[in-house]
């Protein structure tokens, strides 16, 4: 059983470009969430999906970000117009139910420049 | 509110050494514990997680944690430290509800011959 798959693992763009990170949970999972991690610093959480829905967005910024969790396919965390502030690690988590063990993914390292 | 703090950001022990990471939480609520551990570069691995019942988990790689309800404690042990623990560790606590880990900034641990 494959983990969780994140891609890119890093990404890099130039300040006003957009930004795509990918997820793809483990087997069986239907609850994902994401994270970020600024140097020094530990995890934050941004956004909890379920299939098709957003459960819990108070973690997100309220302007250029955006996630989804289609039927088919990865979770999306979208960042558009990126700024520099943006450089961070970006984690995927997902898990089976809803009340579990997190099981997180390798990460997406993304640099603004 | 919730939060999670690992007072101690850097911590030095000598192989063969043993080894204690503190972890405080502040919940309105029944926790659920989890210790993190992450490499350079990758992503987190859990060590031991504490729902319910006996207040001393056990772990992987010989790690174990105690959760003191009294003192909203959970700290990591590790009798014998090994060259390889040298990482990045974090505690957790989540919600009843699912929605989201709350993530302490890390501890830092050196291993020396």
């Amino acid at each position: 059983n494959a983990g969780v798959m994140q891609n890119p693992r890093h990404l890099v763009r130039r300040r006003g470009q957009e930004a795509r990170l990918r997820c793809s949970p483990m087997k069986g999972h239907s609850h994902v969430y994401w994270y970020r991690q600024l140097p020094e610093e530990g995890l934050k959480f941004m956004v909890y999906l379920q299939k098709e829905n957003i459960i819990d967005e108070s973690g997100m910024p309220k302007e250029r970000f955006s996630a989804e969790f289609p039927k088919e396919g990865p979770s999306i965390l979208r960042i558009q117009q990126v700024v520099r502030g943006d450089s961070a690690a970006y984690f995927c988590a997902s898990s089976p139910v809803s009340v579990d063990e997190q099981f997180f993914g390798p990460g997406t390292r993304l640099t603004v420049l | 509110a919730q939060s999670v703090t690992q007072p101690d950001i850097h911590i030095t022990v000598s192989e063969g050494a043993s080894l204690e990471l503190r972890c405080n939480y502040s919940y309105g609520a029944t926790p659920y514990l989890f210790w993190y551990v992450q490499s350079p570069g990758q992503g987190l691995q859990l060590l031991l997680k504490y729902f319910s019942g006996d207040t001393l988990v056990q772990g992987i790689k010989g790690f174990e944690a105690e959760f003191k309800r009294s003192q909203s404690s959970f700290n990591l042990r590790k009798p014998s430290v090994h060259w390889s623990d040298a990482a990045e560790y974090f505690c957790a606590v989540g919600a009843l509800t699912g929605n989201q880990f709350y993530f302490g900034t890390g501890t830092s641990l050196t291993v020396i011959p």
